[in-house]
This record gives C-alpha cells, sequence and structure tokens, in this order.
C-alpha cells in the first residue's frame, strides 16, 4: 500500500522568506509524485510532478521539489514566498502497482505574513 | 474552456434522501474519479471510471455509487446519505494518452455537502 505524510498542517512565512514544505512518501514500488495548490473556494491545481529521470523538478509559480529515494522525500520549496502563495498544498503519490490510485497526503495550509 | 464542472457547488440535505452531484467535463478524458476531502485527511478516493461503463472502488467508496453512462459525465449518487458524508467532494479527470498515470489530473471547483 501506498501513503503519505506531510509534515506540518500549518506553516506561517514571512513575504521573501523561504517557503519550505515537507512530504515523505511509501510504495513498495517506484513512485510518482505530485505537489498539487488548492486556493481558497477553488479546486487543486498541478504545480509540479515526478516520474522518472532528473530528481529536481521545477514547476509553476516558482516551486520546485527534489526527489530523495534514500529518504524516501519529496519535499517542495520556493526561494521566496509572495503573498499570493497563501494556499493549501498537497503532496501525492501513484505508481504502476497502484493502477489508478492517488493517494494524497493530510494537506498544508501556507500563511504568507507581509 | 477546458475545465470540469460539478453541480451544485453548495448542498444541505437530511439524512436519507437520496442525493446525487453531478460532474461533466469538456476534455474528452477517458479517466474521471470522486474524491472527497476532510480536514487533516487530505483528498481520498471515492471512486474512479477508466472509460464508459468502467467504474472501480477507491478507498473509502462505501455508501456511494457512480456511473459513467456517456465519456464526459460521472455523477456520483448517494442513495442514503448519513451525517458522516459531510464533507467537501470533487470530481476530476484525466487523459490517458501517453504518460497515462503521470498525467495531471484537472479538478472540478467541488461541491460542500452538509448531511443533518
Amino acid at each position: 500500500a501506498q501513503s503519505v505524510t506531510q509534515l506540518g498542517s500549518h506553516v506561517s512565512v514571512s513575504e521573501g522568506a523561504l517557503v519550505l514544505l515537507r512530504c515523505n512518501y511509501s510504495s513498495s514500488v517506484p513512485p510518482y509524485l505530485f505537489w498539487y495548490v488548492q486556493y481558497p473556494n477553488q479546486g487543486l491545481q498541478l504545480l509540479l510532478k515526478y516520474t522518472t529521470g532528473a530528481t529536481l523538478v521545477k514547476g509553476i509559480n516558482g516551486f520546485e521539489a527534489e526527489f530523495k529515494k534514500s529518504e524516501t522525500s519529496f519535499h517542495l520549496t520556493k526561494p521566496s514566498a509572495h503573498m499570493s502563495d497563501a494556499a493549501e498544498y498537497f503532496c501525492a503519490v501513484s505508481s504502476k502497482a497502484a493502477g489508478n490510485k492517488l493517494t494524497f497526503g493530510g494537506g498544508t495550509r501556507v500563511l504568507v505574513k507581509p | 474552456e477546458a475545465q470540469v464542472t460539478q453541480n451544485p457547488r453548495y448542498l444541505i440535505t437530511v439524512t436519507g434522501k437520496k442525493l446525487t452531484v453531478t460532474c461533466s467535463q469538456n476534455m474528452n478524458h477517458e479517466y474521471m474519479s470522486w474524491y472527497r476531502q476532510d480536514p487533516g485527511l487530505g483528498l481520498r478516493q471515492i471512486y474512479y471510471s477508466m472509460n464508459v461503463e468502467v467504474t472501480d472502488k477507491g478507498d473509502v467508496p462505501e455508501g456511494y455509487k457512480v456511473s459513467r453512462k456517456e465519456k464526459r459525465n460521472f455523477p456520483l449518487i448517494l442513495e442514503s446519505p448519513s451525517p458522516n458524508q459531510t464533507s467537501l467532494y470533487f470530481c476530476a479527470s484525466r487523459s490517458d494518452q501517453g504518460s497515462g498515470i503521470y498525467n495531471e489530473q484537472f479538478f472540478g471547483p467541488g461541491t460542500r455537502l452538509t448531511v443533518l
């Protein structure tokens, strides 16, 4: 079975500071990893994904994530937070073995202080 | 505009009164899925469909039904809703061309359901 753990349900950062959201996964086979963002009163939209190849993945809005197999992690970062980054962020995992199931973490809500 | 639409966006109902939440996508996607979102639990998959007349259970299917008679529509049916089904529901779709399960899922705006 696959699972995702996001450390910290709420994160507060100052505008211009580093954003770091932690995600650890469990999967018995090579995982496909995703980060989605949910803005208030909206559905989710894809930020970035890792399937194979380069372990540092760049996404939209200046976000990036690094796949570290040895640590079973896929942490999301952005060097400089913007007020518009205030949202809830979800890490998710899938795999060929899991078929068409996409398993989400519990989410991390980001508050950006001016 | 490519999109996933859901109706209604908000619904308050009473225990036992059958309801249907509609979902429609205009991207000709093969794969569609329903999720529920609860605080601290993230999104959990209820049912998914690989194509017309092909559906399968996700992680939390109890108390729900789905159907896929047309490629664009994937309604979620609660035959006898209970208070523990109070939640925020999302429909999503994905193309299965090319990369298949690597592909992005597109989400609808959500339906907030309250069962009294």
